[in-house]
This record gives C-alpha cells, sequence and structure tokens, in this order.
C-alpha cells in the first residue's frame, strides 16, 4: 500500500538532547513537509523540501533542522535550541506544485520528560 | 499575506441535523482551498478541495463546500451529520507564489455529534 509513515509514534526526550522524527513515503512525490501542531493553533509549518538535496524554512523553523538525501525520506530534528518541543508532529508529501493535495502521515507526539 | 479563519472552534449537532463549519479565508489571488479532518491522534486526511472550476465541490463521506469568491468563504456542510462525523476539521488555503504548494490552515473546528 502506498503511504507515509512516522515512527516512532510517541517519543520523549530529556533536557538537552537532541531527537529526530522520522517521515519515509512511497508515492514517489517530489515535495515533503514537516508541521507542528499545538491544540487550537492548527498547523505551522516548520521545513519544507521540494526535491532532494533542497530544503527550505517554513514559519517556525527556529530549533529544527532536517535532511533531504533520499526522495523517500524527510527526517526532522528537534534540538536542544528548541524549547518548547511538545506537540504532535505530522509529516506530509505531495506532488510538485501549487493547489495539490498533500497526503499526511499518521504523525508522532513528542513529550519531554 | 494570506489568512484563514475558522468561526467557531467547538461546534455541537445533533446526529441527522445539518452540519456547517465555517471558513474565511484571504488571498491576494486566487486561492486552492481545503477541508480536511482529523480523528483523535492521527494524521490529516482530504475530504475536498476546490482549485477551479465548479464552485460547489464534492468530497467524501457526503460532505461538500461551496467557493463563494464574494464572500470569501469556503463553508464545509454535510445535510445529516453521523456519530462517525465526530472529529476535527481544517480549512486550509494554499500559498502558491512561485510554484510552492505551502498551506495555511485555519485554527480548527472540533465537532461533536450527539445521539
Amino acid at each position: 500500500d502506498g503511504g507515509i509513515t512516522q515512527s516512532p509514534k510517541y517519543l520523549f526526550r530529556k533536557e538537552g538532547q537532541n531527537v529526530t522524527l522520522s517521515c519515509e513515503q512511497n508515492l514517489n512525490h517530489d515535495a515533503m513537509y514537516w508541521y507542528r501542531q499545538d491544540p487550537g493553533q492548527g498547523l505551522r509549518l516548520i521545513y519544507y523540501s521540494q526535491i532532494v538535496n533542497d530544503f527550505q524554512k517554513g514559519d517556525i523553523a527556529e530549533g529544527y533542522s532536517v535532511s533531504r538525501e533520499k526522495k523517500e525520506s524527510f527526517p526532522l530534528t528537534v534540538t536542544s535550541a528548541q524549547k518548547n518541543p511538545t506537540a504532535f508532529y505530522l509529516c506530509a508529501s505531495s506532488v510538485r506544485g501549487a493547489g495539490e493535495t498533500q497526503y499526511f502521515g499518521p504523525g508522532t507526539r513528542l513529550l519531554v520528560l | 499575506a494570506q489568512s484563514v479563519t475558522q468561526l467557531g472552534s467547538h461546534v455541537s449537532v445533533s446526529e441527522g441535523a445539518l452540519v456547517l463549519l465555517r471558513c474565511n479565508y484571504s488571498s491576494s489571488v486566487p486561492p486552492y482551498l481545503f477541508w480536511y479532518v482529523q480523528y483523535p491522534n492521527q494524521g490529516l486526511q482530504l475530504l475536498l478541495k476546490y482549485t477551479t472550476g465548479a464552485t460547489l465541490v464534492k468530497g467524501i463521506n457526503g460532505f461538500e463546500a461551496e467557493f463563494k469568491k464574494s464572500e470569501t468563504s469556503f463553508h464545509l456542510t454535510k445535510p445529516s451529520a453521523h456519530m462517525s462525523d465526530a472529529a476535527e476539521y481544517f480549512c486550509a488555503v494554499s500559498r502558491g507564489a512561485g510554484g510552492y504548494n505551502k498551506l495555511i490552515f485555519g485554527a480548527g473546528t472540533r465537532l461533536a455529534v450527539h445521539p
């Protein structure tokens, strides 16, 4: 089945620790996205990538980093510089171009110990 | 700058009643508009979208939305609510400048359906 997988489902971060969230897609999409979801705030764009080896900052990139070494994969690292990382993180992918449907993964919930 | 406003963070209806979830947008260019649904602790699923053409858009699960340019609205409706419709609904507009497909989401509306 084609789709987007995210792992782990739950992730716990200790103070000062970097953690990496995985996102993989087998839809053959060029574009991939990371969103952060907080209660009552909808989704906010962290980073996006239109093509392998290229990515752009979204609206709330501070404290996060990404890489896009393979078309299928777009991992997100939450660094120790992100002071309020507790949130639900969603990965999405789409065909390139304005107005194309973004397909979402099941999400990773990050909690701070 | 583009933005999306969803009126009402919580909407409650009885089973079998009309569902109306409101969405207004601002956009300096013709918009692409989307409605997504999210069940607890899950990702988002596309309900329907408007790109060009017919202003009344039909989606999955009996939902539809009408693009009204004069009112800058894209309200979501369903004639008869079902218990399984209880979820959170997000309206979004695409920022298409430069060919990028970035979405701006509204804050969401949580729909409760009572027996």
